[in-house]
């Protein structure tokens, strides 16, 4: 069963902290995804890598980077956290044999920032 | 970019009546669209997807339809139970083995009154 988890489920940052979020797959897909969920704004693509080192910006990249060392590893960045940035983040991977297209998402860290 | 559309942001029914789910896309390149379910409190899980070579889908009590023509989709619950209280996604995309973007829809939030 894929499986794809959050370093954390609630984290609590003050406005101008470098925020880290991590997210780890272990079926070895080439696709990984950040995405935040606002509520009536749906999932809203942050940045996406297709393979290590590789990244492409999504729709809504101001104010995050990313970084992916490692095949199983996506890590999204919060340079200097703002209160705007308070939501929902979501990971999700993609790739394997047979479900190309399914992606498959974390259980999400739900991100305040004071 | 592709631009998807979902309609209701809320939908509430009895339980033993149907729910329809519909979604508009602009990206005539799209060939690939999947429904997610989000549990409160949950990750987003796919529950069902159609191509664009294929008009209908069945999988027991859901189903989805695509009119590529029209640039639309809907997913159909039958029999609904209070176990599809949920938010709906559905999403668009190129498809393709590699860095399968999805563009999602704002999600529906489906109450099922016992």
């Amino acid at each position: 069963d894929v499986k794809v988890t959050q370093s954390s489920r609630y984290l609590v940052k003050r406005t101008g902290e470098k925020v880290f979020l991590e997210c780890v797959q272990d079926m070895d897909h080439e696709n990984m995804f950040w995405y935040r969920q606002d509520p009536g704004l749906g999932l809203r693509l942050i940045y996406f890598s297709y393979d290590v080192k590789m990244k492409e910006k999504g729709d809504i990249p101001e104010g995050y980077s990313v970084s992916r060392e490692k095949k199983e590893r996506f890590s999204l960045i919060l340079e200097s956290a703002s209160t705007n940035q308070t939501s929902m983040y979501l990971c999700a991977s993609s790739g394997g044999r047979g479900r190309e297209n399914e992606q498959f998402f974390g259980p999400g860290t739900r991100l305040t920032v004071l | 970019g592709e631009n998807v559309e979902q309609h209701p942001s809320t939908l509430s029914v009895q339980e033993g009546d149907s729910a329809v789910i519909k979604c508009t896309y602009s990206d005539s390149a799209s060939n690939y669209f999947p429904w997610y379910k989000q549990e409160l409190g949950k990750r987003p899980q796919l529950i069902i997807d159609i191509r664009s070579n294929v008009g209908e889908k069945k999988d027991q009590r859901i189903a989805v339809t695509l009119n590529k023509t029209a640039k639309h989709f809907s997913l159909h619950i039958t029999e609904t139970q209070p176990e599809d209280s949920a938010v709906y996604f559905c999403a668009a995309s190129r498809g393709g083995w590699n860095f399968n973007k999805f563009y999602f829809g704002s999600g529906t939030k489906l109450n099922v009154k016992p």
